[in-house]
Order: structure tokens, then C-alpha cells, then sequence
């Protein structure tokens, strides 16, 4: 399984939108609606901000959005604070109890 | 307040084994699929195994298929992944992540593991 397709940075000033695309396949990303967003600062692990695609879990805010279109999938980060600076992970659920996680995007607050 | 707590990793040299566990804590563990994500230091994170609540299924990455085996022990909320045969490219921080709402819901801070002559 390759890992799911995203662009290593983006960048924007504060108050703007910025959109992470996570590009898979027919056997991941297109086949299931099972897509995760993860944040990571440095030093800290991993954490949960879009789920099922589209679900934002408790405590999340609303500035990040999540949709999918076929084989790929965005996070919206609308509004952008300086606190949104870090990396982002996608990750889709695949065939036989497997997940691939993608490439990653560091975001960058100007 | 939910807490996962890693241990086993270490220096070990190619070609031996490790054990890591997770233990949880602050959730009903016997509810949740959990899973073994790594990172490899500054690159990215990938899935290693997952394992649901009651055993039924396991999947593993191609990369660690056949090598590694991951186990859980609902009674003592503790989670398992045996490490045989470990190659350089396994050295990484191995996290462990437990399913609840969504599928990694909640992390550990992680183990670090490094496979060196």
C-alpha cells in the first residue's frame, strides 16, 4: 500500500484559507468513506480534527472542514490562526483491516 | 482522563526482537480497536497494525507483515506488538492509538524504538 499523496507545504496569512489535498485510489481513499485528518506539532503526537471524511470531533473547531471528491480528499482551514501552524496527516482506511496515512503537509502562518 | 502509556522500546540490533506494550487507562478498553503507528524521526507517520476489540480482526502494513505481531489482553487493558526480525528501517517512535468515535482517537506519546549494529 503507497502512502496517500499530499503536498509538502502550504502557506497563508492569518484570517485566510488554506486546503490540503490527500490523493489516494479507488482501493483507499476512493473506496471508503473512512478519511482522518491528524494535526502534529513538534514534539507532541498526533491529533484527531476531521473524521469520516467530513465529522469534526468534539472540541475541534470549525475553522477546518473536511469533503472528498473520487480518489481525493481536502482539509479546509478557514480563517487560519498561528496556532494552526504544524503538520497535517491524512489517512484512509483500505482493503483487508489496513490504513495508509499520507505524506504529509507542513502549514506554514505568514 | 484517558491515558496510553508505551513501553519496550530500546537499542537492539538487526535481526533480534522487541516487545512493546501500551497500557491504557481512562476509557473502557475492551470496547476500542487499537492500533501501532510509527515515525521515523522528522518524516511522516505510518500505520503498522491494528487489531479490534475482541481479537476478531488484525491487519498489518506490508512493510512489517510476517515480522510483526501485534496482540491485545482486554483484562489487564493492555495492548501488544511483538517485533521478530528488525530491520534498520524499523527505528522509529512507535505510537499506539486507541478507535473510539473516530479511528484514532486517542495516542500515547510513543516508544522509541532503534534497530543499530
Amino acid at each position: 500500500q503507497s502512502a496517500l499523496t499530499q503536498p509538502r507545504s502550504v502557506s497563508g496569512s492569518p484570517g485566510q484559507s488554506v486546503t490540503i489535498s490527500c490523493t489516494g485510489t479507488s482501493s483507499d481513499v476512493g473506496g471508503y468513506k473512512y478519511v482522518s485528518w491528524f494535526q502534529q506539532h513538534p514534539g507532541k503526537a498526533p491529533k484527531v480534527m476531521i473524521y469520516d471524511v467530513s465529522k469534526r470531533p468534539s472540541g475541534v473547531p470549525d475553522r477546518f472542514s473536511g469533503s472528498k471528491s473520487g480518489n481525493t480528499a481536502s482539509l479546509t482551514i478557514s480563517g487560519l490562526q498561528a496556532e494552526d501552524e504544524a503538520d497535517y496527516y491524512c489517512c484512509s482506511f483500505a482493503p483487508t483491516y489496513t490504513y495508509v496515512f499520507g505524506t504529509g503537509t507542513k502549514v506554514t502562518v505568514l | 482522563e484517558v491515558q496510553l502509556v508505551e513501553s519496550g522500546g530500546g537499542l537492539v540490533q538487526p535481526g533480534r526482537s522487541l516487545r512493546l506494550s501500551c497500557v491504557a487507562s481512562g476509557f473502557n478498553f475492551d470496547d476500542y480497536a487499537m492500533h501501532w503507528v510509527r515515525q521515523t524521526p522528522g518524516m511522516g507517520l505510518e500505520w503498522v497494525s491494528g487489531i479490534t476489540w475482541n481479537s476478531d480482526s488484525i491487519g498489518y502494513a506490508g512493510s512489517v507483515k510476517g515480522r510483526f505481531t501485534i496482540s491485545r489482553d482486554n483484562a489487564k487493558n493492555s495492548l501488544f506488538l511483538q517485533m521478530n526480525t528488525l530491520r534498520p528501517e524499523d527505528t522509529a517512535l512507535y505510537y499506539c492509538a486507541a478507535a473510539g468515535v473516530s479511528d484514532f482517537d486517542y495516542w500515547g506519546q510513543g516508544t522509541l524504538v532503534t534497530v543499530s549494529a
